[in-house]
C-alpha cells in the first residue's frame, strides 16, 4: 500500500463549479499535510497545510482533514481555468520525518 | 522573495557520464530533501538532511548516487556513472523543521541521459 494515494485522474469541472479533490494516507503517526500545486513543466507550489482534524480556509480553497478516516481533501471553489493543474498530496510522519508525496490529480477546468 | 536556487536548469549527457546537481537552500532553512519526478513514478525522495547531516537516503540507488551537503548554502546531488533511466527531473525542496509552514521548490534540474 503507499503511503499517499490520489486519483490521478483528470478531474473535469466546469468553471465557477467546486473541485474536490482527495487523498488517503497509511500512516496514522502522520502529523503535518499539504497540498502543492504543479503546473506543467512547472516546480511544486505549496498553496495550502493542515495540522489539525477539521477545515480550513484560505481565499478559494478550503483544506479538510480527518485522521480518524486518514483522509485529507482540497476543495477549491469558483474554480477558473487558471486552476488547471496537477494537484499534488504531502505528509510529514511523526515517525520518519520524512515529507512523502502522492501521484497528484490532475485537474482539468473548462470554460 | 526568498527561493531554492538549483543549477543547472537543464542537462544533457551521455552515458557513463558523472552529473552533479546543485542546490542551494532558502538561508535559515534547516532541512533539504532531493526528489526525483517521473511521469511514471511521480515524486520519489531521493534523500534528506538535516542541519547538513544525512538523516535518510533509502530512496537513492546507492552504488551510483550520492548526496552531500558540504554547507549550509550548497546540497549536491552527483550520478557517476550515468544511465539512460537516471532521465527525469530534479528538484530540491528546503524548509525549517518541523516544516509547519510547508517546504519550498527549486525550479528543478531536467537531466537527459542519452
Amino acid at each position: 500500500q503507499k503511503e499517499v494515494e490520489q486519483n490521478s485522474g483528470p478531474l473535469s469541472v466546469p468553471e465557477g463549479a467546486i473541485a474536490s479533490l482527495n487523498c488517503t494516507y497509511s500512516d496514522r503517526g502522520s502529523q503535518s499535510f499539504f497540498w502543492y500545486r504543479q503546473y506543467s513543466g512547472k516546480s511544486p507550489e505549496l498553496i495550502m497545510f493542515i495540522y489539525s482534524n477539521g477545515d480550513k480556509e484560505d481565499g478559494r480553497f478550503t483544506a479538510q482533514l480527518n485522521k480518524a478516516s486518514q483522509y485529507v481533501s482540497l476543495l477549491i471553489r469558483d474554480s477558473q481555468p487558471s486552476d488547471s493543474a496537477t494537484y499534488l498530496c504531502a505528509l510529514i510522519s511523526y515517525n520518519t520525518d520524512k515529507l512523502i508525496f502522492g501521484t497528484g490529480t490532475r485537474l482539468q477546468v473548462f470554460p | 522573495d526568498a527561493r531554492v536556487t538549483q543549477t543547472p536548469r537543464h542537462k544533457v549527457t551521455e552515458m557513463g557520464q558523472e552529473v552533479t546537481m546543485r542546490c542551494q537552500p532558502i538561508l535559515g532553512h534547516n532541512t533539504v530533501f532531493w526528489y526525483r519526478q517521473t511521469m511514471m513514478q511521480g515524486l520519489e525522495l531521493l534523500a534528506y538532511f538535516r542541519n547538513r547531516a544525512p538523516l535518510d537516503d533509502s530512496g537513492m540507488p546507492k552504488d551510483r548516487f550520492s548526496a552531500e551537503m558540504p554547507d549550509a548554502t550548497l546540497a549536491t546531488l552527483k550520478i557517476q556513472p550515468s544511465e539512460p533511466r537516471d532521465s527525469a527531473v530534479y528538484f530540491c525542496a528546503s524548509g525549517l523543521q518541523p516544516g509547519l509552514d510547508g517546504y519550498t521548490f527549486g525550479s528543478g534540474t531536467r537531466l537527459t541521459v542519452v
